[in-house]
């Protein structure tokens, strides 16, 4: 069954330093999504994309953050200067046109020291 | 916006016993996902259900979407169903809105 990968698993970094997480969404899924995970709390929307531009972002979504897809499989995530309290778990979701269901991708722990 | 609400917030079960978690939403959806997270932290997706009744082996969902709730039924808990269960809706637009969670744990 095809699923929704993403790399790292975990990634540890200084703060102030730029991170890009990768995700490659299911093949033929069309709208791609960022979620985030703080310990301990739900699951919030980062942002979503589609025909190659954000179509809704979150307030978190701030200047720091960007997506992009670079070729044809990858989905990307850069925080530009990370900060402590960007410490979480960061899903990458993918959906098909004509379906509201969301494949989730296992996560990225990423942990800024 | 949309509010989800889980409930109970926590729960613990004998190896099993069965169990019913509900998620109330306070408006009219186009989605309904609920979720397991798993002690690694992964989101394992159980069902799609924005109405009707579905099951897969020992869980089962219902969502009534006129009443706005959604319940999953989980029968002879083991243990390796610990973990948190999430449900999520997307109201309008594409984001899903997740609850605050319903944490399990099965002893043995």
């Amino acid at each position: 069954e095809p699923e929704v990968t993403q790399t790292p698993s975990h990634q540890v970094t200084q703060m102030g330093q730029e991170v890009i997480l990768r995700c490659v969404p299911i093949s033929n899924h069309l709208y791609f999504y960022w979620y985030r995970q703080i310990l301990g709390q739900k699951v919030e929307f980062l942002v979503s994309f589609y025909n190659n531009e954000i179509s809704e972002k979150s307030e978190i979504f701030d200047d720091q953050f960007s997506v992009e897809r670079p070729d044809g499989s990858n989905f990307t995530l850069k925080i530009r200067s990370t900060k402590l309290e960007d410490s979480a778990m960061y899903f990458c979701a993918s959906k098909n046109q004509g379906s509201y269901e969301q494949y989730f991708g296992p996560g990225t722990r990423l942990t800024v020291t | 916006g949309i509010q989800v609400e889980q409930s109970p917030p926590d729960l613990i079960l004998q190896e099993g016993a069965n169990s019913t978690l509900r998620c109330n939403f306070s408006d009219s959806v186009n989605n309904l996902q609920w979720f397991h997270q798993n002690p690694w932290g992964q989101l394992i997706n159980l069902f799609y259900i924005p109405s009707g009744t579905k099951q897969n082996g020992r869980l089962s969902a219902t969502t009534v979407a006129t009443e706005r709730y959604s319940l999953l039924y989980i029968s002879s808990s083991q243990t390796t169903d610990s973990g948190v269960y999430f449900c999520a809706v997307v109201e309008y637009g594409n984001k899903l809105v997740f609850g605050a969670g319903t944490i399990l744990r099965v002893k043995s």
